[in-house]
């Protein structure tokens, strides 16, 4: 019972690199969220995809891309990557319950130097 | 976006019942009080539920006020393991975008 799978755990970028963080999740939801964590802070949404082929942008999408090509799969994408980048990356997947929660990843831990 | 309000850290003893309250003054009709819970190094996780008056799962109770501009997070009996980032949401019903603000962290004291 994998849940919400992301790859990579772990990984470190300089300035201008680019990546790409993967997030699947195999309990057939619809919408699937991509939060950043920074030290001590809450979680802020960045984008999200409420089906297979949408997207939208959330509190701080600006030098992201992101791409749900199939309802498993939802990537994020660091086109040129920045140090204030560094931070701990969520996927989330919503489930279609009465309440509707977040089932999360165990993150992704990027940092830019 | 409705705003919350909570506390930024609490501490506790082993035993006792915690409270933890969120305000949220600007809360729509069509909005749902929704709290999670953080470990360190982990995801949050979903804990509970409610639109109004009183929610009581396995884990904690949720209470909300008629005017549900406040709800409050009743732990009952924490240990150790209870320490954690817990954060108040509201989650409207037709509307997909859930924002988490800064939380409280409750610190539970052998």
């Amino acid at each position: 019972n994998a849940g919400v799978t992301q790859t990579p755990k772990f990984q470190v970028l300089k300035t201008g690199q680019s990546m790409t963080l993967q997030c699947a999740q195999d309990m057939n939801h619809n919408s699937m969220y991509w939060y950043r964590q920074d030290p001590g802070m809450g979680l802020r949404l960045i984008y999200y995809s409420a089906s297979e082929g949408t997207t939208d942008k959330g509190e701080v999408p600006n030098g992201y891309n992101v791409s749900r090509l199939n309802k498993r799969e939802f990537s994020l994408r660091l086109e040129s990557a920045a140090p204030s980048q560094t931070s701990v990356y969520f996927c989330a997947s919503e489930g279609q319950g009465e309440f509707g929660e977040l089932f999360f990843g165990e993150g992704s831990r990027l940092t830019v130097l | 976006l409705a705003k919350t309000t909570q506390p930024i850290s609490m501490d506790s003893y082993e035993g006792q019942e915690v409270n933890i309250t969120c305000s949220h003054n600007n809360i729509a009709t069509n909005d749902y009080i929704t709290w999670y819970q953080q470990f360190p190094s982990q995801g949050p996780r979903f804990i509970i539920q409610g639109y109004k008056t009183k929610v009581t799962n396995e884990v904690a109770s949720l209470f909300i006020p008629a005017d549900r501009k406040s709800s409050t997070l009743s732990l009952p009996r924490v240990s150790l393991s209870d320490t954690a980032v817990y954060y108040c949401l509201l989650r409207a019903s037709n509307f997909n975008k859930f924002y988490f603000g800064s939380g409280t962290k409750l610190n539970v004291k052998p």
